[in-house]
């Protein structure tokens, strides 16, 4: 699970400014998935991408969240015009093929919605 | 779609004795169940999982069961050691959908 990669791993936005969080998979694995996680609560998820298509993206915000996992380069959570409400953990994970198989998570990128 | 259920939310037990946490599950058709770590301030990482296809792992300290019958399932850890604190989340896959839906998780305190 050492090789997800986020960055950054800290970010502050003040409120209605863009938020962009970046996830590189482990190397082979086709499978991303994002959580969000605020203080002392359970990993809620999001978004499950495999490359160029969102598969399930039933956990995620309709309005102001996009996420995207191009051919080539990271994965993409992005939050437009953020509220204080956004402010969170977001932590994307990856797998090699499918969901019955270990989810590796990354470091996380702590949202910080002033 | 899947609802899953984790019981206690907190936990404190004394160094060297056991510490179990239970869940639940709503999918009857769920396959996998894994078993999270997350020490504050850091990242999930698995400790464990089972697949319907067999009721009991083990693993050194830690052991999960499974009953299928009656959708829940279980992580055991003995002689609990103070680097065991932290918060344990379980998961079941959703068979509709290619994910994992994470309980709300226990946090575990080990007392030297």
């Amino acid at each position: 699970n050492a090789g997800v990669m986020q960055n950054p791993r800290h970010l502050v936005r003040r409120r209605g400014q863009e938020a962009r969080l970046r996830c590189s998979p482990v190397k082979g694995h086709s499978h991303v998935y994002w959580y969000r996680q605020l203080p002392e609560e359970g990993l809620k998820f999001m978004v499950y991408l495999q490359k160029e298509n969102i598969i399930d993206e039933s956990g995620m915000p309709k309005e102001r969240f996009s996420a995207e996992f191009p051919k080539e380069g990271p994965s993409i959570l992005r939050i437009q015009q953020v509220v204080r409400g956004d402010s969170a953990a977001y932590f994307c994970a990856s797998s090699p093929q499918q969901v019955q198989e270990t989810q590796y998570f990354g470091p996380g990128t702590r949202l910080l919605v002033l | 779609g899947e609802n899953v259920e984790q019981h206690p939310s907190t936990l404190s037990v004394q160094e060297g004795d056991s510490a179990v946490i239970k869940c639940t599950y709503s999918d009857s058709a769920s396959n996998y169940f894994p078993w999270y770590k997350q020490e504050l301030g850091k990242r999930p990482q698995l400790i464990i999982d089972i697949r319907s296809n067999v009721g009991e792992k083990k693993d050194q300290r830690i052991a999960v069961t499974l009953n299928k019958t009656a959708k829940h399932f279980s992580l055991h850890i003995t002689e609990t050691q103070p680097e065991d604190s932290a918060v344990y989340f379980c998961a079941a896959d959703e068979t509709s959908y290619d994910k994992v839906i994470f309980g709300p998780g226990t946090s575990l305190s080990v007392i030297p």
